[in-house]
């Protein structure tokens, strides 16, 4: 069964800090992969689409890495700030173009 | 461009009601989907729709109705609302099935 696991489920951390979210999968074949910030009670926002050849990819402050053979991606948030503070959720594309979605990690940045 | 605006954002249904759920988009993508998200899981496709005239279920159909008439449009039609069916619903559309998704900002139905 295609499954996307993220972790931590929820993590708290002081602005300005760093921190990396994880993303495992077990959807095979493997298309593509995308990181999504959800703000609450918004829709989601893309952040990253990463397809089998790439292993790094960066949009400003955000850096997700991909390792296909392990079928593990991380997301990594540089200098957090307040905004910053909401869901990410992974999604990997596999057979048939389907998307699986992880459940996310809800993250909170604290002044 | 207003990207993909859906509305409304909220709504209370009873039970046996129908409803339509609006999903519009200003960028000319060819791909357009219903999602919806249930708490503490990710985001199940209801129904999609690859071009004008052209609409596919998803992993969770039942209950649900697309139609697209036009590229712009893509309304869900809940018929006999069921408690089951209280979600956030997001739409979102695509160039491809290979780039990224733009969503909507959700409406939220709740089945009383």
């Amino acid at each position: 069964k295609n499954q996307v696991e993220q972790s931590p489920q929820s993590l708290i951390i002081l602005e300005g800090k760093n921190c990396t979210l994880q993303c495992n999968y077990t959807v095979s074949p493997f298309s593509n992969l995308r990181w999504y910030k959800q703000d609450t009670g918004r829709g989601p926002v893309s952040l990253t689409i990463m397809t089998f050849s790439e292993n790094t990819k960066s949009n400003g402050r955000y850096t997700a890495t991909l390792d296909a053979d392990t079928k593990q991606s991380s997301l990594h948030i540089t200098a957090s700030q307040l905004s910053d503070s909401a869901s990410y959720i992974c999604v990997v594309m596999g057979s048939g173009d389907k998307l699986t979605f992880g459940t996310g990690t809800r993250l909170a940045v604290r002044p | 461009n207003a990207g993909v605006t859906q509305t409304p954002k909220f709504r209370i249904l009873k039970i046996g009601q129908s409803m339509t759920l609006q999903c519009t988009q200003d960028m000319n993508h060819n791909y357009m989907y219903w999602y919806r998200q249930d708490p503490g899981m990710g985001l199940k496709l209801i129904y999609y729709s690859v071009g004008a005239g052209i609409t596919d279920k998803g992993e969770v159909p039942n209950g649900y109705n697309v139609s697209r008439s036009t590229t712009e449009d893509f309304p869900l039609r809940l018929e006999l609302a069921a408690p089951s069916q209280t979600s956030v619903y997001f739409c979102a559309s695509s160039i491809t099935e290979y780039t990224e998704a733009f969503f909507g900002q959700g409406t939220r139905l709740t089945v009383v």
